[in-house]
């Protein structure tokens, strides 16, 4: 089993549109919890992290549940420049290091 | 911002050539991470480093080795390069404490020929 797992899409939405991913993790230990964004040929950027009572920035929120073991990333009034990969992270339980998901595509159309 | 920067965009090789692929960050920063990134299987670890002359092996340290002579610089060696280590190559750094995520270098698009 990998340790996190994704749908990768690609989830083709219109413009305006709200689309929600999800993302599991299989160790229990993890404390830390992150979305990327990957643009075409470039590396992956920070979005935002994932905190235990949920977080929202602009028209992203993150949502954790733990007993699940499982994160998830909504995106509301989707825009054309919305349209990226976007990475689940989790760290692993000892050390700095960090295991990302192999991404979910997200096309936004006009 | 935290800069990490790597030495080449694309980078064309030889079969059976030494490849260096370098990774300075401007921020003091502790930790240092060598990926590869194939579609569909997404990053993979090869090599980090919490410090000055220390090195880890990742999940896929073979036909790799790395050096950290400095704390600011992390190179990542391909002894003998191979058509199968064609990659997109991405190199990363952290402060302390992984809370705070890893900043990525722009990567180096590797070419075996």
């Amino acid at each position: 089993r990998k340790e996190v797992e994704q749908d990768p899409g690609p989830f083709n939405v219109p413009e305006g549109a709200t689309v929600a991913f999800n993302c599991t993790y299989s160790n229990s230990a993890s404390q830390s919890f992150f979305w990327y964004r990957q643009d075409c040929r470039k590396e992956p950027k920070l979005l935002m992290s994932v905190y235990s009572s949920g977080n929202e920035d602009g028209r992203f929120t993150a949502q954790l549940n733990r007993a699940s073991q499982y994160i998830s990333l909504l995106i509301r009034d989707s825009k054309l420049s919305d349209s990226a990969t976007y990475l689940c992270v989790v760290n692993e339980e000892y050390g700095n290091k960090l295991v990302f998901g192999a991404g979910t595509i997200l096309r936004v159309k006009s | 911002d935290v800069k990490v920067t790597q030495s080449s965009r694309y980078l064309v090789k030889r079969t059976g050539e030494k490849v260096f692929l370098e990774c300075v960050q401007d921020m003091d920063h502790e930790n240092m991470f060598w990926y590869r990134q194939d579609p569909g299987l997404g990053l993979r670890l090869i090599y980090f480093s919490y410090d000055v002359k220390m090195k880890e092996k990742g999940d896929i340290p073979e036909g790799y080795s790395v050096s950290r002579e400095k704390k600011e610089r992390f190179s990542l060696i391909l002894e003998s390069a191979s058509t199968n280590q064609t990659s997109m190559y991405l190199c990363a750094s952290s402060g302390g404490l992984v809370s705070y995520g890893y900043t990525f270098g722009s990567g180096t698009r590797l070419t075996v020929v």
